[in-house]
């Protein structure tokens, strides 16, 4: 089984400010990893994922995310957000066995103030 | 990336009525299905898993006889919820992936019942 645990509920910041979202995950067989982004009353948006390769993995809007297995960690970073990236967060997992079937951590609410 | 249709994006019912949510894949067919839900400020939790053709697997927890799922086509999964009651209310959420593929999500549908 897996499990996914994002350690802050909601992170305040200013604009042009950089962030980091942190999540951890549990699993005993292998993953991949995924961020997603939720605006108000609209589904999910892949961010980005890492499936294998490169252990840093980078999304077109400038937030990046790096792998670390030892850890067991896959923490969301930006050196410079914007109002617009205010939106909930959500790391996950899926088991290279059963990919789709994801697991999702508690959310993240990143509040970008200007 | 492949896109997955959702109908509607809100429904209201009345209490003991039966609503029916519609997810399709446009343009890839949808070996495997999945429902979430998700309550405000909370989460995504997997309900259950459907593969075309077969019956959906349920989650722990989930009623299988209030919430029927069908998936009777690669490009259709259907999620029932029966004599809807208001802790019904909540926003739901499907995903679907090809052989060989990333799961896509569907936009949501808000239920909310009165």
């Amino acid at each position: 089984a897996q499990s996914v645990t994002q350690l802050d509920s909601q992170v305040p910041v200013f604009e042009e400010a950089p962030v980091e979202l942190r999540c951890n995950y549990s699993s005993s067989v292998s993953v991949y990893l995924f961020w997603y982004v939720q605006y108000p009353n609209q589904g999910l948006q892949l961010l980005l994922k890492y499936l294998s390769g490169s252990t840093l993995v980078e999304s077109i809007n400038g937030f990046e995310a790096e792998f670390n297995k030892s850890q067991t960690s896959f923490h969301l970073r930006k050196p410079s957000v914007h109002i617009s990236d205010t939106a909930e967060y959500f790391c996950a997992v899926s088991a290279f066995s059963n990919t789709g079937k994801l697991i999702f951590g508690q959310g993240t609410t990143l509040q970008v103030k200007p | 990336g492949a896109v997955v249709s959702q109908h509607p994006s809100w429904v209201i019912c009345k209490s003991g009525t039966s609503v029916k949510i519609e997810c399709r894949s446009l343009d890839f067919q949808a070996t495997t299905m999945f429902w979430y839900r998700q309550f405000p400020k909370q989460s995504l939790m997997l309900m259950a898993t459907s593969n075309e053709g077969s019956k959906a697997t349920y989650e722990q927890g989930v009623e299988k006889d209030k919430f029927l799922i069908n998936h009777a086509s690669l490009t259709l999964s259907t999620l029932t919820v029966t004599s809807a009651h208001p802790e019904d209310s909540s926003f739901y959420i499907c995903s679907a992936r090809g052989l060989n593929t990333e799961a896509f999500f569907g936009q949501g549908t808000r239920l909310t019942v009165v």
